[in-house]
């Protein structure tokens, strides 16, 4: 199962928007709407941002959105703010029963 | 609350094994599948295994088939991940990680135990 693709790296500044691309195929991104983000900090553990595709667990920011389009799923915060300076990650759910991963990206509040 | 503590990392040797534990508390361990995710130092996170909630099923990513083999323990609210033949490619922290319900999201991580593989 090849990895989902994520940009390594996207920028912007306090109080603007930014989307996170992840695009796989119709056997995970496509296929399912299991598709969860996940924001990781420097020595942390991966805590989750969104799941099932749109949803945000309760504590959750909603500054953060997820939405889907076919094979990409999206990841947009709004209003950024220097504590969001973090890696992400996306993870999908798979027709064959496992999880593919997407590649992360790093996120810089300039 | 929920919790999840890995322990049994450390360093081994090329071709070496390691048993890795984590202990769960907080939740009813014995209806939740769980899982094991790696990072190796500075790369993405690497999905590695996940076991049903009755040890039913298991499944294991391509790069460790063969290799790992995770396990549980209901009765003692444990997981387990039982590596064999070890390389240097496997040398990552190794996340503990509980499966949501009914979703299928990785709701919550333990803070991961380091597995350096190295001569």
């Amino acid at each position: 199962q090849s990895a989902l693709t994520q940009p390594a790296s996207v920028s912007g500044s306090p109080g603007q928007s930014i989307t996170i691309s992840c695009t796989g195929t119709s056997s995970d991104v496509g296929g399912h709407n299991s598709v969860s983000w996940y924001q990781q900090h420097p020595g942390k553990a991966p805590k989750v941002i969104i799941y099932d595709v749109s949803m945000r667990p309760s504590g959750v920011s909603n500054r953060f959105s997820g939405s889907k389009s076919g094979n990409t799923a999206s990841l947009t915060i709004s209003g950024l703010q220097a504590e969001d300076e973090s890696d992400y990650y996306c993870i999908s759910y798979t027709t064959s029963h496992s999880w593919v991963f997407g590649g992360g990206t790093k996120l810089t509040v300039l | 609350q929920v919790q999840l503590v890995e322990s049994g990392g450390g360093l081994v040797k090329p071709g070496g094994s390691l048993r890795l534990s984590c202990a769960a508390s907080g939740f009813p361990f014995n209806d939740h599948y769980m899982s094991w995710v790696r990072q190796a130092p500075g790369k993405g996170l690497e999905y590695v295994s996940y076991i049903s909630s009755r040890s039913t099923y298991t499944n294991y990513a391509d790069s460790v088939k063969g290799r790992f083999t995770i396990s549980r323990d209901n009765a003692k609210n444990s997981l387990y991940l039982q590596m064999t033949s070890l390389s240097h490619d496997d040398t990552a922290v190794y996340y503990c990680v509980r499966r949501g319900q009914p979703t299928l999201t990785f709701d919550y991580w333990g803070q991961g135990i380091l597995v350096t593989v190295s001569s």
